[in-house]
């Protein structure tokens, strides 16, 4: 039973241009959570969605940012016009059961803006 | 807003000895505190879940405190390895239907 796979594992932009990373939960979860890394600093909140819906986005910037989590497929988290502070490891995390709220974690994305 | 604070940035325990780590937080009590393993490049890796009303809980070496009047969680790793060397990130879930809110984490080294 695979874990949480997240591609690309490393991702090399210049700014202004975009940035998708893809996320595939475990098998048999339907919740998705995005979170930012960066260095030295702790796991900050973006978006949790499930199949089709986007549920809390309360993380999100406002603007450049969005995700998705289409029927099928994995989720995106998509960048547009990327700037330098958009550099971090970007993890996703599923679960089957809201109410327990235990993760499981992917490896993340690097997102190296130059 | 809800703050977590975790005692140090860094721990150097001797192989062997207990590692015991701390995580604050600020205003109401969560309904969950996680704690978490993250190894260097890689992602959080889920160890211990403790409810509001649960005062204890143990996995093997390790054993996770919940205090609601001192607003603290304890984590415990005891009989410390080289292995158990990694970064240990706290998490509440306020509610039971909110997003994880994680601690900066503490890195733990154990020396051998």
């Amino acid at each position: 039973n695979a874990g949480v796979m997240q591609n690309p594992r490393h991702l090399v932009r210049r700014r202004g241009q975009e940035a998708r990373l893809r996320c595939s939960p475990m098998k048999g979860h339907s919740h998705v959570y995005w979170y930012r890394q960066l260095p030295e600093e702790g796991l900050k909140f973006m978006v949790y969605l499930q199949k089709e819906n986007i549920i809390d986005e309360s993380g999100m910037p406002k603007e450049r940012f969005s995700a998705e989590f289409p029927k099928e497929g994995p989720s995106i988290l998509r960048i547009q016009q990327v700037v330098r502070g958009d550099s971090a490891a970007y993890f996703c995390a599923s679960s089957s059961d809201r109410e327990t709220g235990e993760l499981f974690f992917g490896e993340g994305s690097r997102l190296t803006v130059l | 807003s809800q703050k977590i604070e975790q005692n140090s940035e860094a721990l150097n325990i001797q192989e062997g000895k207990t590692a015991t780590l701390t995580c604050n937080y600020t205003n109401y009590s969560p309904a969950y505190l996680q704690w978490y393993r993250q190894d260097p490049g890689r992602g959080p890796v889920f160890l211990l879940l403790i409810r509001e009303n649960e005062k204890e809980k143990r996995k093997e070496r390790l054993k996770v405190t919940f205090d609601t009047t001192l607003k603290q969680s304890l984590f415990h790793i005891t009989a410390s390895q080289p292995a158990d060397s990694a970064t240990y990130l706290c998490a509440l879930d306020m509610t039971g239907n909110t997003p994880l809110v994680f601690g900066k984490g503490t890195r733990l080294s154990v020396i051998a």
